[in-house]
């Protein structure tokens, strides 16, 4: 059974750079799309972006100028960078991945990530 | 961007009511639509999806229809597991975005 977890810091500081990583278990990363997706407190879910096992990415524009997702296929892992934060992006920060129907059945347990001077 | 807006943002229901769940999309995404249920603390969790197919393991008082820009999810008769916040996704095109959810409580 494919298993996902997040991990990185819980705080950072404002204009900073928030820093993820997902760690795939139980499977391996090769052929697959795989998404990061991020939800403020009290709010709905927000889609990031996805990377496919060979490195192509799609980003939301809303967020396209401050993210950066990478894959480190030897690790079992892909990363999440998102530059330039404000409190705005305080939220809890999931990894998922689209099973062979096309949605979205894996998910990591989510890691709060707050930003705070 | 394609806006997903759900109906009730909030729903007190009982155990064993019939309760259903609108999500309407901005623009017509055929059957391109998942269904999620999430819990306090929680990863969402994969419900339905292409609109109204269920996800192995689901309880079959979930279903789901629609196609186009309207859908529903339909929880038959309401049980204590169910009380939590259900969300639409729109899997159409990029990027992908959720609806606002609908938290359902306990009367």
């Amino acid at each position: 059974q494919v298993q996902l977890q997040e991990s990185g810091p819980g705080l950072v500081k404002p204009s900073e750079t928030l820093s993820l990583t997902c760690t795939v278990s139980g499977g391996s990363i090769n052929s697959y799309y795989w998404s990061w997706i991020r939800q403020p407190p009290g709010e709905g879910l927000e889609w990031i972006g996805y990377i496919y096992s060979s490195g192509s990415v799609n980003y939301n524009p809303s967020l396209k100028s401050r993210v950066t997702i990478s894959v480190d296929t030897s690790k079992n892992q892909f990363s999440l960078r998102l530059s330039s934060v404000t409190t705005a992006d305080t939220a809890v920060y999931y990894c998922a991945r689209r099973d062979d129907t096309g949605y979205y059945s894996y998910w990591g347990q989510g890691t709060l990530v707050t930003v705070s001077s | 961007d394609i806006q997903l807006t759900q109906s009730p943002s909030f729903l007190s229901a009982s155990v064993g009511d019939r309760v259903t769940i609108t999500c309407r999309a901005s623009q017509g995404i055929g059957s391109y639509l998942a269904w999620y249920q999430q819990n306090p603390g929680k990863a969402p969790k994969l419900l339905l999806y292409a609109a109204s197919t269920l996800q192995s393991g689901v309880p079959s008082r979930f279903s789901g229809s629609g196609s186009g820009a309207e859908f529903t999810l339909t929880i038959s008769s309401l049980q204590p597991e169910d009380f939590a916040t259900y969300s639409c996704q729109q899997l159409s095109s990029y990027p992908l975005t959720f609806g606002g959810g609908t938290k359902v409580e306990i009367k």
